[in-house]
């Protein structure tokens, strides 16, 4: 079983859209994470969130938020995509500050 | 928040020879963790190592948390060895370093 997992692996989408990726852990994990990896590689963190308080990176737009039906759930949904959106979206499960688990990441690709 | 820096940025090794990457953090942290980044683009987890040194393999790490750094060791190199490898400190939330990409030559 994927500890965590993200669907879709691969989106390509016009401009203007909106559209969700969601990802679902399995690991009893209490905070989930969000980052944008841009085409320098760079890690940079979009939301963390557990059952109790969201924290968003206050440079992230509001286009992005992040929805949690539950405590095994954490999708990110995006309004009005941009071209400066595509890039590879991850997922991150961690109980505490203990050992986080990635997912495989979502490619997106705005055209 | 928490700043982390990797060094050196790229290094380019022939397969065999042995390597050390650092990362200083800024702050105190409750958690640091190294990770590879596959071609492929998977992060896989290498070390959870808030403080001491543990091994696997091939590679080892060792956090100074009283020091700020953490180092990941990587001997005898393999091709398949080559990504990028980052640390990411852990405050309240989990920050990245910018990485080091590692080219290992057959």
């Amino acid at each position: 079983d994927t500890a965590v997992s993200q669907t879709p692996k691969y989106l390509v989408t016009q401009m203007g859209n909106d559209k969700s990726i969601k990802c679902e852990q399995n690991l009893g994990h209490d905070t989930m994470y969000w980052y944008k990896q841009d085409s320098k590689k760079f890690l940079k963190i979009m939301f963390s969130y557990n059952n109790k308080e969201l924290i968003i990176n206050e440079t992230v737009p509001n286009r992005f938020s992040p929805k949690s039906p539950d405590k095994a759930h954490l999708n990110l949904h995006i309004n009005s995509l941009e071209l400066g959106d595509s890039a590879v979206y991850f997922c991150a499960s961690t109980k505490g500050v203990t050992e986080a688990f990635f997912g495989q990441g979502t490619r997106l690709t705005v055209v | 928040g928490i700043q982390v820096e990797q060094s050196p940025p790229d290094l380019i090794l022939q397969e065999g020879a042995n390597s050390t990457l650092r990362c200083n953090f800024s702050d105190s942290v409750n958690n640091l963790q190294w990770f590879h980044q596959n071609p492929w683009g998977q992060l896989i987890n290498l070390f959870y190592i808030p403080s001491g040194t543990k091994q696997n393999g091939r590679l080892s790490a060792t956090t100074v948390a009283t020091e700020r750094y953490s180092l990941l060791y990587i001997s005898s190199s393999q091709t398949t060895d080559s990504g990028v490898y980052f640390c990411a400190a852990v405050v309240f939330d989990m920050r990245f370093g910018a990485g080091t990409r590692l080219t290992v030559k057959p």
